[in-house]
């Protein structure tokens, strides 16, 4: 069984520019979250999504958003990129999900896109 | 607002000993959920351990346990027989309405 698939792996942009990453969750995953680790902030909750829904989003401006697909992958958008926005981005996939609620559901987590904006 | 806090960046075992690193926690919540991650240089968060709130028996996953202590908010994870292969990231998680709140990690070093 295949696991999370984030692509691109790598991505350099110039300030001012916008960027999508793709997420693809495990097979039968209906649950992605994002997450963007920096090393001075650490782990940040972006958004979570379930099916095809914004279900819960973090602390971040409008230049961040995604979106959910029928097929349950999701992708990132940032428009208008800065210095800041250079960070991993993460994306999670869950099986079960009672969306807003805690869980002790495992997340699983992709292997990243390392965002670099000169 | 909840907060997670590991109080050493660093940390450094050898191998076949026993280490600890520390968490704590704060939320005002009752129904909640803890973890372990951990982040080798591969960068894929992989989930070592978790602990429901309401439980009181502690976790433990083959050479990983925890010590959750409710009531001071603490949730410790003890890794036994230190392997090379521990040799990572470690990050510890509060799981509140669909969101996961990050520690700011402790490196974990393995001596052979």
């Amino acid at each position: 069984k295949a696991g999370v698939t984030q692509t691109p792996r790598y991505l350099i942009k110039t300030r001012g520019q916008q960027v999508t990453l793709s997420c693809s969750p495990i097979s039968g995953h209906r649950s992605v979250s994002w997450y963007q680790q920096t090393p001075g902030q650490g782990l940040q909750f972006l958004f979570e999504y379930f099916s095809e829904t914004q279900r819960n989003k973090g602390n971040f401006p409008g230049r961040f958003s995604g979106r959910q697909f029928s097929n349950s992958r999701s992708e990132m958008n940032v428009s208008t990129l800065e210095l800041g926005d250079s960070a991993l981005y993460l994306c999670a996939s869950s099986l079960l999900a009672r969306p807003g609620r805690s869980t002790n559901e495992k997340l699983f987590f992709g292997s990243g896109t390392q965002l670099s904006v000169l | 607002a909840q907060t997670v806090t590991q109080s050493q960046p660093e940390m450094s075992v050898q191998e076949a000993e026993t280490v600890t690193l520390s968490c704590t926690y704060d939320t005002s919540e009752s129904d909640y959920y803890l973890f372990w991650y951990k982040q080798p240089p591969s960068r894929q968060m992989i989930l070592v351990i978790r602990q429901e709130a309401y439980k009181q028996q502690n976790a433990t996953e083959n050479r990983f346990s925890v010590n959750f202590q409710k009531a001071a908010k603490s949730f410790s994870l003890k890794i036994s027989d230190s392997q090379l292969g521990d040799a990572a990231m470690y990050f510890c998680a509060y799981r509140s309405k669909g969101k996961l709140i990050f520690g700011q990690g402790t490196e974990l070093s393995v001596k052979p």
